[in-house]
Order: C-alpha cells, then structure tokens, then sequence
C-alpha cells in the first residue's frame, strides 16, 4: 500500500514555456502532499507544502508565482513550472502521508520523482 | 546548526556483510520521529524505518534496523547483509514534534553506498 505516482518522469522543455507535473497517491487519501526539489548529489529541500481544497504554504525562497501547486482532490496535487528557465532544470518530487490520526508515524511516501532539463 | 548530520558522504562494503550509517540530530522536541530513505540512482525515494522519540525498542524492518541512542541524539541506520541492490544514497530526516496534524520532515545530506562484489 501507500503507493504514489508521479508524471512524467522527465520532460525537456524550451526556455519560456510551462510545465505541468502531476503526483497521485494510487491507494490511499492524501489530505496533504509535499513538493521537493532535488539538485544533483544534494540533499532534498521542500519547496512547498500542498493542502487539499486550500492554498499551498511555500517555503522561504520560494517563489509562488514560480511554482503554481493546485490540489483539487485528495488524490492529486500538481505543480506547475511557469515560464520555465535553464535555472529551473532540477529533480523535483512529491510525497504524501496518509491523512493525520491514521497514520501516527506520518511518514511520507514518495513519487519516482520528474527531471526537468530547461533548454 | 544542521538539524540532520550524516558525516559519511560515501561508504564501500563488501556484499554480505553488515554495513552502518551514522545520523546524528538536533531537536529541542520531545515528541519526534526519526526515517531513513534510500533513494537509488533511479531517484525514487524508499521508505526503509522509522523510530519514533519514545519507542522504548530500536526499529527493525528486514535486514534494516536503527540503532536509536537518544541521549547521544543518534539515528544509526544498520544494514546486515549487505546486497548488491543495497547500493544508493541514503538519506536519514527528522520530523519534530506530533501534534495530529503533519510536520515538516528535514533530510540530511546523504551517504552513498556501494556494495563490492
């Protein structure tokens, strides 16, 4: 179980355009999702936490209008790179916990994460 | 200060044998729990444990298991046996306080295994 499905794996995109990524949890609800970002032998740094039916709450640094997170349903949460830029070429990934009281443990479960290259 | 410290970038260990990764911490919580993840070149992350502040027993899971020293603020992952699939980066992270709802979890900077044939 705690299965979550990221898409797509990697895109390669031109400088200017946008891009949308997708993450579901396939068997379970997820009230909430994290969007990470991954650059090459680091460490992953949050981005931004995503609630269903609210505003997502971003990290220091983080540009909102950068990145648009839109969960609509308590099984998908998007991320969208708006006018994408080579700086924003990175390894982004999302998880979810199960929802809060069935879950103590809260442990995150992760997508097999997307790799954007901004040409 | 860091609050996650893995103080190896890189360890080697022969297949079949046992192999740790040290974690260390910081927190003022007392409530907090403890993960480590595997994260392969493919780049998916793999829960492997957990250890939550007031389990009284180290975690196991398999052949993974977690030597919890609270007092010394350390999260040692121990894999036994090693395989040759155990090769990856992996990635202790600490989540502080519980309060129904969700905290945030921080990483640390990663060991990166290679298991020797």
């Amino acid at each position: 179980g705690a299965v979550v499905s990221q898409h797509p794996s990697r895109v390669i995109c031109k400088s200017g355009t946008s891009v949308k990524i997708e993450c579901r949890s396939l068997d379970f609800q997820a009230t909430t999702m994290f969007w990470y970002r991954q650059f090459p032998k680091q460490s992953l740094m949050l981005m931004a936490t995503s609630n269903e039916g609210s505003k997502a709450t971003y990290e220091q640094g983080v540009e909102k209008d950068k990145f648009l997170i839109n969960h609509a349903s308590l099984t998908l949460s998007t991320l969208t790179v708006t006018s994408a830029h080579p700086e924003d070429s990175s390894f982004y990934i999302c998880s979810a916990s199960l929802t809060p009281g069935t879950e103590e443990r809260n442990i995150q479960y992760f997508g097999a994460g997307t790799r954007l290259s901004v040409l | 200060a860091q609050k996650i410290t893995q103080t190896q970038p890189g360890m080697f260990v022969q297949e079949k044998e046992a192999v740790t990764l040290d974690c260390t911490y910081d927190t003022s919580d007392q409530s907090y729990g403890l993960f480590w993840y595997k994260q392969p070149s493919s780049g998916e992350m793999i829960f492997l444990i957990y250890q939550g502040s007031y389990d009284e027993q180290n975690a196991t899971e398999g052949r993974y298991s977690l030597n919890f020293q609270k007092a010394r603020k350390s999260a040692n992952l121990v894999i036994s046996a090693s395989q040759l699939g155990d090769s990856a980066m992996y990635f202790c992270a600490m989540r502080e306080g519980f309060s129904g709802g969700y905290q945030k979890v921080t990483f640390g900077t990663g060991t990166k295994l290679q298991v020797i044939p």
